[in-house]
């Protein structure tokens, strides 16, 4: 029982790349959500998922597409990096919308 | 709009000390209150969740409570440990959130237990 995994561990990305941060659980967990952590801005939510097939945003969601084609995984997409999304970035599973589990976290450099 | 408070955001303590985290909150129309452990370069880690109709928690040497009245909860650690260092964090779920489970966070406590 893995738990929640995340997909890499680090990267680094030139200003206009894209990439996907990849969240997977095997907690049979229904609900889904991605943060990003900032000093001195703690964590805040970008977007998160209810269920199978469902997304919707949350705090900060400019610049960021998400999708949960499959219950155990959750996708976190950049189209365009920009400097200003350097950060770390976390995702967390709940099987009944009460307490989180979060993955180790992904951090990424936009230069 | 749900804001959440903790203070203050360093404490250093000497090993065997008890201590008391707060965490403060503006809507105390909460159903529940989770505290998180969170250790530098990992991720979060729950340690106990409060439902609204409790007046505390305890796991082990940790014991939160929780005052939805006066919008504030407090995280006791006794007999802290070396061990223990760490970033505190409580959230609580996002005013009108529903069922969705969407957190705000405070900025956290860093805890530091000298030996």
């Amino acid at each position: 029982n893995a738990g929640v995994t995340q997909t890499p561990k680090f990267r680094v990305l030139k200003t206009g790349q894209s990439m996907t941060l990849l969240c997977a659980q095997d907690m049979n967990h229904e609900y889904m959500y991605w943060y990003r952590q900032d000093p001195g801005m703690g964590l805040r939510l970008i977007h998160y998922s209810v269920g199978e097939g469902t997304t919707a945003k949350g705090e900060v969601p400019d610049g960021y597409n998400v999708s949960r084609l499959k219950k155990q995984n959750f996708l976190l997409g950049l189209e365009s990096a920009a400097p200003s999304q350097t950060s770390v970035y976390f995702c967390a599973s709940a099987g009944n919308a009460e307490t989180q589990y979060f993955g180790p976290g992904t951090r990424l450099l936009v230069l | 709009k749900q804001e959440v408070t903790q203070i203050p955001a360093a404490l250093s303590v000497p090993e065997g000390e008890n201590l008391v985290l707060n965490c403060s909150f503006t809507d105390s129309a909460i159903y529940n209150l989770q505290w998180f452990r969170q250790d530098p370069g990992k991720g979060l880690t729950s340690l106990l969740l409060i439902q609204s109709s409790q007046r505390e928690q305890t796991s082990g040497r940790l014991n939160a409570s929780l005052d939805k009245s006066s919008g504030r909860s407090t995280l006791y650690i006794a007999a802290s440990q070396p061990g223990d260092s760490a970033t505190y964090l409580c959230a609580v779920p996002t005013s009108g959130s529903g069922n969705t489970g969407k957190l705000i966070f405070g900025q956290g406590t860093t805890l530091q237990v000298k030996p």
